[in-house]
């Protein structure tokens, strides 16, 4: 089982549709991320969390809004996706962000299809 | 800045047979280095990591790495491939300075019975 929890598993949305993605993990990690995946491709990452603050940016479009609520939960609110969008979204986690570079626990990710 | 090279797209191998997926990065300081594995329909799990120290790493399921610094390589090697390895592996370098880990495009192994 991995110790990092996403919800939902599968999710399919409308262009117009607003959802979130969720991530959860309770291992005391401090840093959080969201990678976007596209299929036989390396994770390419979104968002990074450090201490609850935003601390990366990766110029992702404004149509994806990170969240992170407390230190062990993280979101990624969409509005307004396109059907580029469509991918297997990670949530990660890590002991620290920044320049500790530790090894990052993943989640078995949400399957997003924009229609 | 940092990359990583898998130069192996694809790998098939008979199980019981030794395996060994390469990577090579480029990074100016001492990396950090991880070999990450994917099973269909998963997340990435760690295999193992390099930070310092002996350069022959030990990891799970009985995967090894050896980080050579002159050849700007660290490969994964293991003896006697079973058929559950077959999945995609990621090799990444982390940058200390960016705080984020930069991911090879990844190997595909396909195991025959």
């Amino acid at each position: 089982d991995t110790e990092v929890t996403q919800t939902p598993k599968h999710l399919v949305m409308g262009m117009t549709n607003k959802k979130s993605l969720k991530c959860e993990q309770h291992m005391g990690h401090r840093a959080m991320y969201w990678y976007k995946q596209k299929a036989k491709k390396p994770p390419e990452l979104m968002f990074v969390y450090s201490y609850e603050k935003l601390s990366i940016n990766e110029s992702v479009p404004s149509r994806f809004s990170p969240e992170c609520p407390n230190s062990s939960l993280l979101n990624l609110h969409l509005h307004a996706l396109q059907p580029e969008d469509s991918a297997l979204y990670l949530c990660a986690s890590s002991q620290e962000g920044g320049r500790n570079n530790q090894p990052q626990h993943f989640g078995d990710g949400t399957r997003l299809s924009i229609l | 800045a940092q990359s990583v090279t898998q130069p192996d797209i694809h790998i098939t191998v008979s199980e019981g047979a030794s395996l060994e997926l390469r990577c090579n990065y480029s990074y100016g300081a001492t990396p950090y280095l991880f070999w990450y594995v994917q099973s269909p329909g998963q997340g990435l799990q760690l295999l193992l990591k390099y930070f310092s120290g002996d350069t022959l790493v030990q990891g799970i399921k009985g995967f090894e790495a050896e980080f050579k610094r002159s050849q700007s390589s660290f490969n994964l090697r293991k003896p006697s491939v079973h058929w559950s390895d077959a999945a995609e592996y990621f090799c990444a370098v982390g940058d200390t300075n960016a705080g984020k880990s930069t991911f090879g495009d990844g190997t595909t192994l396909t195991v025959k019975p």
